[in-house]
């Protein structure tokens, strides 16, 4: 199955600044890519899609300008949090189509920590 | 909207029990349905994928599709205490949609 590698586990930055996430796809390459948020004790809220070669879907709500998606490459999609603010503290995780089958493999997450 | 819905718990089960998750979803036009595990702190992972009506069952996982009452359950026999987590319903909706749903989640805790 689809073995997909998330980096950083954790990082904490001083507000203002930016991180950069990063989640490849390890044995087979993916057009698409997914971005979840989730808060504490709140379920996984999609973010946006990554598509390889074009521009990312956000959804409703998330800004596109903050939340920086690129998709460049067919084995890596990179999330970067622009002027991070403590309220952009969050688990954020990407996640990718299983080959050949339903449902999705998950990155491991990175716990970000803004201060 | 789109919702999927689940009791946040928490469900407390003895050990060697069944414990019983369930989920209702909104979109009658959805096709496939997931319970992932997710423990603190870690991503999740799937456990059970679904798509027809009736029962499927996987090891001491049975999970159960009832199309008619929008409506997906997970059933766990002897529960272990590395049972212990939170478990997400997720839908899939109708032809040409590939996004997942999730509910809030399930925390399930385990008694030794």
């Amino acid at each position: 199955g689809a073995v997909v590698s998330q980096h950083p586990s954790w990082v904490i930055c001083k507000s203002g600044t930016s991180v950069k996430i990063e989640c490849r796809s390890l044995d087979f390459q993916a057009t698409t890519m997914f971005w979840y948020r989730q808060f504490p004790k709140q379920s996984l809220m999609l973010m946006a899609t990554s598509n390889e070669g074009s521009k990312a879907t956000y959804e409703q709500g998330v800004e596109k300008d903050k939340f920086l998606i690129n998709h460049a490459s067919l084995t890596l999609s990179t999330l970067t949090v622009t002027s991070a603010h403590p309220e952009d503290s969050s688990f954020y995780i990407c996640s990718l189509p299983r080959p050949g089958k339903h449902g999705y493999t998950f990155g491991s997450g990175t716990r970000l920590t803004v201060v | 909207q789109k919702e999927v819905e689940q009791n946040s718990g928490p469900l407390s089960v003895p050990e060697g029990a069944i414990a019983s998750l369930n989920c209702t979803y909104s979109d009658r036009g959805s096709q496939s349905f997931f319970w992932y595990r997710q423990y603190s702190g870690k991503s999740p992972e799937l456990i059970m994928s679904i798509y027809s009506n009736g029962d499927k069952e996987d090891g001491r996982f049975t999970a159960q599709l009832n199309k008619a009452s929008q409506y997906v359950s997970l059933l766990i026999r002897d529960s272990q205490p590395s049972d212990s987590a939170t478990y997400l319903c997720a839908a899939i909706s109708g032809a040409g949609s590939y996004q997942l749903t999730f509910g809030k989640g399930t925390k399930l805790s385990v008694i030794p």
